[in-house]
């Protein structure tokens, strides 16, 4: 059981815009920056947002993402059928003295 | 270009031992702290421990504590992740990454290796 969590699918047709959420806590996300990585099976983790909504270079801004309190979220606008992996988010615990994760959210476009 | 290599796959039996490395390129070493994570069949990540390069100190996840030893060695821009007493649930990719978590923030000085495959 992950400690931040994601819903396990989500899905949008191309052009759409789908959201992703994730649930945490006062000693992670209540507190501390949340990472936004994009995983495609068979590949590592790539990050793609930080910080406060901040996308490393080369990073599209059809990504964005939001926090309020213990939740955050990411935004995927002008879907396109390359969007199609697994999506994570991770925040600092200063409970646990290191990161953690969501389960992870498959996206579909459909 | 910031690179992270690790060893190859690996087969053990249960109640062995796997040892990991992770070789660094492009960054100074010591100036990041690196971090192991588990990514079992089908699931999500977990993280297992981080060490500091710059002085050796070690943190574990608490669900692998006493299981799990975490080293750098500065000489050879490497670390390594040493797993015991495994079972068919350590069946997993296994990555090192750079993430940058500072203060309350994050920075995008995040690379990970190109995973290793551990089947018990």
């Amino acid at each position: 059981q992950s400690v931040l969590t994601q819903p396990p699918s989500a899905s949008g047709t191309p052009g759409q815009r789908v959201t992703i959420s994730c649930s945490g806590s006062s000693s992670n996300i209540g507190r501390n920056a949340v990472n936004w990585y994009q995983q495609v099976p068979g590949t590592a983790p790539k990050l793609l947002i930080y910080n406060k909504n901040q996308r490393p270079s080369g990073v599209p801004d059809r990504f964005s993402a939001s926090k309020s309190g213990t939740s955050g979220s990411l935004a995927i606008s002008g879907l396109q059928s390359d969007d199609e992996a697994d999506y994570f988010c991770a925040a600092w615990d200063d409970s646990l003295k290191g990161p953690v994760f969501g389960g992870g959210t498959k996206l579909t476009v459909l | 270009e910031v690179q992270l290599v690790q060893s190859g796959a690996e087969v053990k039996k249960p109640g062995a031992t796997v040892k990991i490395s992770c070789r660094v390129s492009g960054y100074t070493f010591a100036d990041y702290y690196l971090f192991w994570v588990q990514q079992a069949p089908g699931k999500g990540l977990e993280w297992i421990g981080l060490v500091d390069p710059e002085n050796g100190k070690r943190r574990y996840a608490g669900r692998f504590q006493g299981r799990v030893t975490i080293t750098a060695d500065t000489s050879r821009d490497t670390a390594y992740m040493e797993l015991s007493s495994l079972t068919s649930e350590d069946t997993a990719v296994y990555y090192c990454a750079t993430m940058d978590f500072y203060g309350s923030g994050s920075s995008d000085f995040d690379y990970w290796g190109q995973g290793t495959l551990v089947t018990v």
